[in-house]
């Protein structure tokens, strides 16, 4: 079946802009999470998802980063105002009831701040 | 806080070398643990977990055992091959009850050379 999927892919925005990352997470995947992987470090948790609900956004880094889930499907993750420290790697992960232990990884996007 | 500190890469092996990567962990309480891998171009894949002490993970090879007693996670491969050549990541997931967010470790790329 597919897999998690991002878009877009690559983003190059100018500072001060606002940009929004699309998640599609696996069909069925109750659990979503975004986490952000600034180049050479591991990833780092932003937000998570269970349906609809945002139960944990303690990893959003500024009132600058928001995130939403409407349908308990799709997500996407919006940030305003970008700065040049916000280029890094967004990756959206989902998980299911069955594999409660797996997180299943999107491509990531990349967003470059210019 | 949770975190996890893994070994700095990068590591450079021949073919058919053994190879260890160390991890360690700081958590409260029992959490679960795992050992990702991305190769070049890819996404985030989980290679393997253990969710309780003592347990072993393994797969493709790989075999990573958990040890509350030192609170380490070290990855282990007998023989590497050229394919193995990807960025590997440690994480920990909180206990049941706790945030389902992965705190990974910075990744440790290795290079396998023929």
């Amino acid at each position: 079946g597919a897999g998690v999927s991002q878009s877009p892919r690559y983003k190059v925005a100018k500072r001060g802009q606002d940009v929004a990352l699309r998640c599609d997470p696996i069909s069925g995947h109750v659990s979503l999470f975004w986490y952000q992987q600034a180049l050479g470090q591991g990833p780092e948790f932003l937000t998570y998802f269970q349906n609809e609900a945002q139960l944990d956004k303690s990893g959003l880094p500024s009132d600058r980063f928001f995130a939403e889930r409407p349908e308990g499907s799709v997500s996407t993750l919006k940030i305003q105002r970008t700065q040049q420290e916000d280029s890094a790697v967004y990756l959206c992960a989902s998980s299911g009831r069955d594999s409660i232990y797996e997180q299943y990884f999107g491509p990531g996007t990349r967003l470059t701040v210019t | 806080g949770n975190s996890v500190t893994q070994m700095e890469g990068p590591v450079t092996l021949s073919e058919e070398a053994f190879l260890t990567i160390n991890c360690t962990y700081t958590a409260t309480g029992y959490p679960s643990l795992f050992w990702y891998v991305q190769y070049p171009g890819e996404g985030l894949q989980l290679l393997l977990k253990a969710t309780k002490a003592d347990d072993k993970g393994s797969n493709k090879g790989f075999e990573a055992t958990y040890r509350k007693e030192t609170t380490s996670f070290h990855l282990e491969k007998g023989s590497v091959q050229v394919s193995d050549s990807a960025v590997y990541f440690c994480a920990l997931r909180r206990a049941q009850g706790g945030s389902e967010k992965l705190v990974f470790g910075k990744g440790t790329k290795l290079t396998v050379n023929p």
